[in-house]
This record gives C-alpha cells, sequence and structure tokens, in this order.
C-alpha cells in the first residue's frame, strides 16, 4: 500500500524557518517524481515545487522561490522542503504527492499525503 | 503562467442530479487536465485526468471531457458520497489549480 507521511509542521514566526519530511513507503520511491501542494486555511490548493526522480530537475512556484528548498533522499525514501523567510501568507497545510508519471515537469498527483500544517504568526 | 478558473464557485444539488462543474485554462493546455475530489480535512483524491480518463477505483458516474481552454467535469447521478470540493489542475506547463467549486446539499 503507497503511504506517504508528511511531519514537521508547526508554529513559526514570520522571518524563521521550517523543514517539513514525507515519509514514502509501499512503492520505489526512487523511481517516481515527487511534489510540495499546500493549502491555506479555507483556500484552494496551490502547486509549490517538484523534483525528479533523481533530484536533476527542480521547479518552484513563484511565490517560494528562492525561499524554499526541495531535496530527497532515495536511500531513505524521503521528500523534504525546507523553508526559509517564513511570511504569514505561507500559512497552510503542505501535502506531499507523487507524481503519476517520470516526467521533467509536474504532471497529476495519484498519491497524496495526509498533510502537516505550518502557521506562521507572531 | 496559465491561470485555470472554474465555474460556479458552488453548486447546490440534491441525490440524483446530474451536475456539471466547468474549468477554462488562460491558454491552450490540450488534454492535460486533471480533476480532484477533495473532502474537508482530507487530502485531494485524483478522479480524472488528461481531460477524460477515469482513474482506477473511481466511479463510472464521474465522467470528464474538454480540450484547449475548456473542460467539464460530469457527475450523472449525484451520491451523498460526492458532497465535496473539487478542483481542476492544468499539468501542461507546471501545475496549476483551479480555485475550486464546492458541491453542497441543496
Amino acid at each position: 500500500e503507497v503511504q506517504l507521511v508528511e511531519s514537521g509542521g508547526g508554529l513559526v514566526q514570520p522571518g524563521g524557518s521550517l523543514r517539513l519530511s514525507c515519509a514514502a513507503s509501499g512503492f520505489t520511491f526512487s523511481s517516481y517524481s515527487m511534489n510540495w501542494v499546500r493549502q491555506a486555511p479555507g483556500k484552494g490548493l496551490e502547486w509549490v515545487s517538484y523534483i525528479s526522480s533523481s533530484s536533476s530537475t527542480i521547479y518552484y512556484a513563484d511565490s517560494v522561490k528562492g525561499r524554499f528548498t526541495i531535496s530527497r533522499d532515495n536511500a531513505k525514501n524521503s521528500l523534504y522542503l525546507q523553508m526559509n523567510s517564513l511570511r504569514a501568507e505561507d500559512t497552510a497545510v503542505y501535502y506531499c504527492a507523487r507524481d503519476v508519471v517520470v516526467s521533467p515537469e509536474p504532471y497529476y498527483f495519484d498519491y497524496w499525503g495526509q498533510g502537516t500544517l505550518v502557521t506562521v504568526s507572531s | 503562467d496559465i491561470q485555470m478558473t472554474q465555474s460556479p464557485s458552488t453548486l447546490s444539488a440534491s441525490v440524483g442530479d446530474r451536475v456539471t462543474i466547468t474549468c477554462r485554462a488562460s491558454q491552450s493546455i490540450s488534454s492535460w487536465l486533471a480533476w480532484y475530489q477533495q473532502k474537508p480535512g482530507k487530502a485531494p483524491k485524483l478522479l480524472i485526468y488528461d481531460a477524460s480518463s477515469l482513474e482506477s477505483g473511481v466511479p463510472s458516474r464521474f465522467s470528464g471531457s474538454g480540450s484547449g481552454t475548456e473542460f467539464t467535469l460530469t457527475i450523472s447521478s449525484l451520491q451523498p458520497d460526492d458532497f465535496a470540493t473539487y478542483y481542476c489542475q492544468q499539468y501542461n506547463s507546471y501545475s496549476t489549480f483551479g480555485p475550486g467549486t464546492k458541491v453542497d446539499i441543496k
């Protein structure tokens, strides 16, 4: 059974940093591209970042470019999102999501984690 | 950047109704469109991909159509489990989600 479990969310002050993790199981993690998608409270979905299976290709949404860094450790079946210079508008539930195919860009997402809440507030 | 819009933003319907949601892209995305269902407090669930392909395990009352800039998600006979929010997503160029359509009980 495919499972994606996010962790690392919490309350952080504006300007602070946080590192999210996503532990994957039930599939060959190293064969799949992965993504982070976020959802502000009561709002819609926003794609945040993409990383290819080998980490050779990475993309970010303009809203987080220069502040967030996506990475993965295929040996540990884990995906990460380092978030720096956090702002109030980064407050959201952050989901990791598996890309359905090995593609050079984000595709559609067939499995999602349960999400982890990040709250940026003083 | 490709922008996505959805209409209506909210739809009130009854069990057994035929429901149609429209998604429009700011430029042509061919058939690179997916639909998701999300219930409160839960992760999105993939329903349709490539505009009209039904994800495995999804009931056949869900269908998708369209290409280019205009797409529709149709639920042929609304069931109690279908009251949720629906999002479209383009993957022609990176990824963008629509703002969502909430289907609630009439």
